[in-house]
């Protein structure tokens, strides 16, 4: 079965840019979705399709792939983006979510 | 705008059923091609993927559970379902439902339903 990963935690300094990424055999010929998700509330869909913004989501929020690497790109980052992050592909007929990422704002 | 309300019991004893509904409102299940899923995440983890369901009543699970996961559709009260069954404390978790749009992206989720599994 086809399996993603991400690390743990990210750190970024306050007004700098992070950049979050998750890793999967050829995954940048799949779709790849990103979800932010702060405590106690349910997640929110902010990059679909690789590099689509949803109406309402910030432009500092953008998408990447490469490879067996897709990555999420948060710039001049804000403590407002302090949350979970969790990068999902769809294979095989299965949803297949990371186990997500914590990112800090320092 | 669509809205999407899990409910059912929040606490489930150890080997019986896990049983939740999750009521759409805002439009109708029918309208559109999409798929309604459900998704759980245990306290301090990751998000797992349950299984969806179009309106056909066709259905696809996660073949982790596939054996133990029932999802159905009421059109006509605008619903959808799930039942897991022989539950264990490690089915303890919040227990998300979702709209499945194109690309298989969740456009749309409730606001969660914790359920816990304990005698």
């Amino acid at each position: 079965s086809y399996e993603v990963t991400q690390p743990l935690s990210v750190s970024v300094a306050l007004g700098q840019t992070a950049r979050l990424t998750c890793g999967g055999n050829n995954i940048e010929y799949k779709n790849v979705h990103w979800y932010q998700q702060k405590p106690g509330q349910a997640p929110v869909l902010v990059i679909y399709r690789v590099d689509n913004r949803p109406s309402g989501i910030s432009e500092r929020f953008s998408g990447s792939t490469s490879g067996n690497t897709a990555s999420l790109i948060i710039s001049r980052a804000q403590a407002g983006d302090e949350a979970d992050y969790h990068c999902q592909v769809w294979d095989s007929d299965t949803v297949v979510f990371g186990g997500g990422t914590k990112l800090t704002v320092l | 705008q669509v809205q999407l309300q899990e409910s059912g019991p929040g606490l489930v004893k150890p080997s019986q059923t896990l049983s939740l509904t999750c009521t759409v409102s805002g439009g109708s299940m029918s309208s559109g091609s999409y798929f309604w899923s459900w998704i759980r995440q245990p306290a301090g983890k990751g998000l797992e993927w349950i299984g969806r369901i179009y309106t056909s009543g066709y259905t696809n699970y996660n073949p982790s559970l596939k054996s133990r996961v029932t999802i159905t559709v009421d059109t006509s009260k605008n619903q959808f379902s799930l039942m897991l069954s022989s539950v264990t404390a490690a089915d303890t978790a919040v227990y998300y439902c979702a709209r499945e749009g194109s690309s298989s992206r969740f456009e749309y989720w409730g606001q969660g339903a914790p359920v816990t599994v304990s005698s």
